[in-house]
């Protein structure tokens, strides 16, 4: 199955600073790779997600890479806000076995913004 | 659009009571289930999936079980309730057909004592 390594497992950058946030993934059939942001006591929101035909995509402040042939994908915020403060998780789909389809997600990565 | 919805929203229990916890997803159909559990501070562990009315998979042993009767609707149960069932349980769900999105619920917070 699909093994995904998230890094760091913490991370604390000042206001309107940027903030990076790594993945690696183990199969090579993967192709979709999503971010997840969790604010304190809620579900898990879909923030942006990449497919394995581009190697990068942008959403306003926040963008995400992708390298194919390393394997490994990473989260960029740039101008850091607070409200960015909180746990983001990476995924990336398991497609060994039939039947049905599943994410395997990173450990996550607590991100705090300092005003 | 599509909602999904997940109550109770908190629940406290004693240890060996019964648990039922609800998901059910608006503005789809036929959509892949998913349960999660998230302890404290930690990632997300896959408990069950579900492609369809009846069809269940656990992804690992454990106190609980899950069961989809509607489209719709998946449930989470336990008959007796351990101390280490406490968490955060997620319900996820995806459309499937060509799409990868998965969207997760917001969760029901279970404290066991």
């Amino acid at each position: 199955g699909e093994n995904v390594e998230q890094h760091p497992s913490t991370l604390s950058v000042q206001e309107g600073d940027s903030a990076v946030i790594k993945c690696t993934y183990s199969d090579s059939a993967s192709n979709y790779f999503p971010w997840y942001k969790q604010e304190l006591g809620k579900g898990p929101q879909l923030i942006i997600d990449i497919r394995s035909n581009v190697g990068e995509k942008k959403d306003q402040r926040i963008a995400v890479t992708l390298n194919k042939t390393a394997k490994h994908f990473s989260l960029h915020i740039t101008e850091t806000q607070p409200e960015d403060s909180a746990v983001y998780f990476c995924a990336s789909p398991n497609t060994s076995g039939a039947g049905s389809y599943q994410l395997t997600f990173g450990k996550g990565t607590k991100l705090s913004v300092i005003p | 659009s599509q909602t999904i919805h997940q109550w109770p929203a908190t629940l406290v229990q004693p240890v060996g009571s019964p648990l039922s916890l609800e998901c059910t997803v608006e503005g789809t159909s036929n959509p892949n289930l998913y349960w999660y559990r998230q302890a404290a501070g930690r990632g997300l562990q896959l408990l069950f999936y579900s492609v369809g009315i009846g069809q269940i998979s656990s992804e690992v042993p454990q106190n609980l079980s899950a069961s989809r009767p509607q489209d719709r609707q998946f449930i989470l149960s336990s008959k007796k309730l351990l101390l280490s069932d406490s968490g955060f349980y997620l319900c996820a769900w995806l459309t499937g057909r060509g799409k990868d999105e998965q969207f997760f619920g917001p969760g029901t917070r279970l404290t066991v004592l």
